[in-house]
């Protein structure tokens, strides 16, 4: 059975602070790891990694994947209260054929709080 | 494009009754999921579509029926409302590898 292991499941920060989120796999026929960021609503897509070793970056944001480790983090630098929200990671698994069907296992969210 | 859409927003059911939460998406995606968002618990995949008339089971299909007869739209089936199946219920769909578009979703509650 698949499964994707976030830690911690709670952070409480302060404006200005570097946070490091932390996303463990198990996913058979392992293609992608992906973060979203879930405010009220629907999660919204921040990163797709497939590469071990590469980072992406998009803003404060930043992400790597350690395929031989399994395991992927998300650093956010200079937390904004806007930062506040659950953050998810997800394992995308491919069929024999190499595609996906969209079939991702998500981690149980960590929830960061930046105070002001 | 109006994205990923999903009606109703809310729904209260009693135990036993049964209903359909409709989605629906213009940006032409193959792929369409339904999941579900427990507190504590993450997402759960419940069914999958990787086209039209092509449909499989996630990690909760118990109590849930979908089909997809146009790429557009995905709807879930609730056969008979369990208190169990009171969640936050995504629609998503995707082009390509991995999922990026999600619904608004649908706060589903059964008494």
């Amino acid at each position: 059975e698949d499964k994707v292991v976030q830690s911690p499941l709670s952070l409480v920060v302060h404006e200005g602070d570097t946070v490091t989120l932390n996303c463990s796999y198990e996913v058979t026929n392992f293609r992608s790891l992906l973060w979203y960021k879930q405010e009220k609503k629907a999660p919204t897509f921040l990163f797709m990694l497939t590469s071990s070793g590469i980072e992406k970056k998009s803003g404060r944001l930043s992400s790597i994947l350690d395929k031989k480790e399994l395991f992927s983090i998300l650093n956010i630098t200079a937390t904004q209260t806007g930062d506040s929200a659950i953050y998810l990671c997800a394992g995308a698994s491919q069929n024999a054929g190499g595609t996906s069907y969209g079939k991702l296992t998500f981690g149980q969210g960590t929830i960061l709080t930046v105070h002001p | 494009n109006a994205g990923v859409t999903q009606t109703p927003k809310f729904q209260v059911l009693k135990t036993g009754q049964s209903m359909t939460l409709q989605c629906a998406q213009d940006m032409n995606h193959e792929y369409m999921s339904w999941y579900r968002q427990d507190p504590g618990m993450g997402l759960r995949l419940i069914h999958y579509s990787v086209g039209a008339g092509i449909t499989d089971q996630g990690e909760v299909p118990n109590g849930y029926n979908v089909s997809r007869s146009t790429t557009e739209d995905f709807p879930l089936r609730l056969l008979s409302a369990a208190p169990s199946q009171t969640s936050v219920y995504f629609c998503a769909s995707s082009y390509g590898q991995g999922i990026k578009y999600f619904g608004p979703g649908t706060r589903l509650t059964v008494t």
